[in-house]
């Protein structure tokens, strides 16, 4: 099946700190690509939406420029939270579908997500 | 706008007992709806999907139909064990390009010996 592959799955870091965090499709193209972040025991919150060569969609209230988003290929789209602080410590889960000729339901498929702790 | 409602938690179930957890929508149209699976640390499991009126998703026991007339996608096992333990999340979409999963704010089930 399709498989996302996220790295790191776990990052601590001092506040200040910019991470970069990979989200890649392994096995298919990824045309769209969504991250979504959550909190300690609440569900997942859309952060962005993007489509490989273009700016990301962002929600509203998340913040493009301390977010930055970046889907340079059809396999890879990264996610950089820029000057973390501890506000920023989250889940932070990445999500793929891809594309096939005819067929418009194609499923989205999760990474394993990333642990961001901000001291 | 869509929407997922589920109920809330934690659930604490006993080992072998009947497990519902209630989920309804709002949508637009004919979504397709989805259980997913969260185990602690861990990422989201797709467990189960159905994606038109009357579908009824199936796995590792769970089962859930997909009710058109009360928008509703209620996930059910028959007897739980201690293994399923997680976080359920209900999630909706139209599989429209950009249109990202919708989740519910997922229940807590907790198993017990």
């Amino acid at each position: 099946g399709a498989v996302v592959s996220q790295h790191p799955s776990w990052v601590i870091c001092k506040s200040g700190t910019s991470v970069k965090i990979e989200c890649r499709s392994l096995d298919f193209q990824a045309t769209t690509m969504f991250w979504y972040r959550q909190f300690p025991k609440q569900s997942l919150m859309l952060m962005a939406t993007s489509n490989e060569g273009s700016k990301a969609t962002y929600e509203q209230g998340v913040e493009k420029d301390k977010f930055l988003i970046n889907h340079a290929s059809l396999t890879l789209s990264t996610l950089t939270v820029t000057s973390a602080h501890p506000e920023d410590s989250s889940f932070y889960i990445c999500s793929a579908r891809g594309f096939q000729q005819g067929r418009s339901n194609q499923p989205q498929h999760f990474g394993d997500g990333t642990r961001l702790s901000i001291l | 706008g869509n929407s997922v409602t589920q109920m809330e938690g934690p659930v604490t179930l006993s080992e072998e007992a009947f497990l519902t957890i209630n989920c309804t929508y709002t949508a637009t149209g004919y979504p397709s709806l989805f259980w997913y699976v969260q185990y602690p640390g861990e990422g989201l499991q797709l467990l189960l999907k159905a994606t038109k009126a009357d579908d009824k998703g199936s796995n590792k026991g769970f089962e859930a139909t997909y009710r058109k007339e009360t928008t509703s996608f209620h996930l059910e096992k028959g007897s739980v064990q201690v293994s399923d333990s997680a976080v359920y999340f209900c999630a909706l979409t139209r599989y429209s390009g950009n249109t990202p999963l919708v989740f519910g704010k997922g229940t807590r089930l907790s198993v017990i010996a």
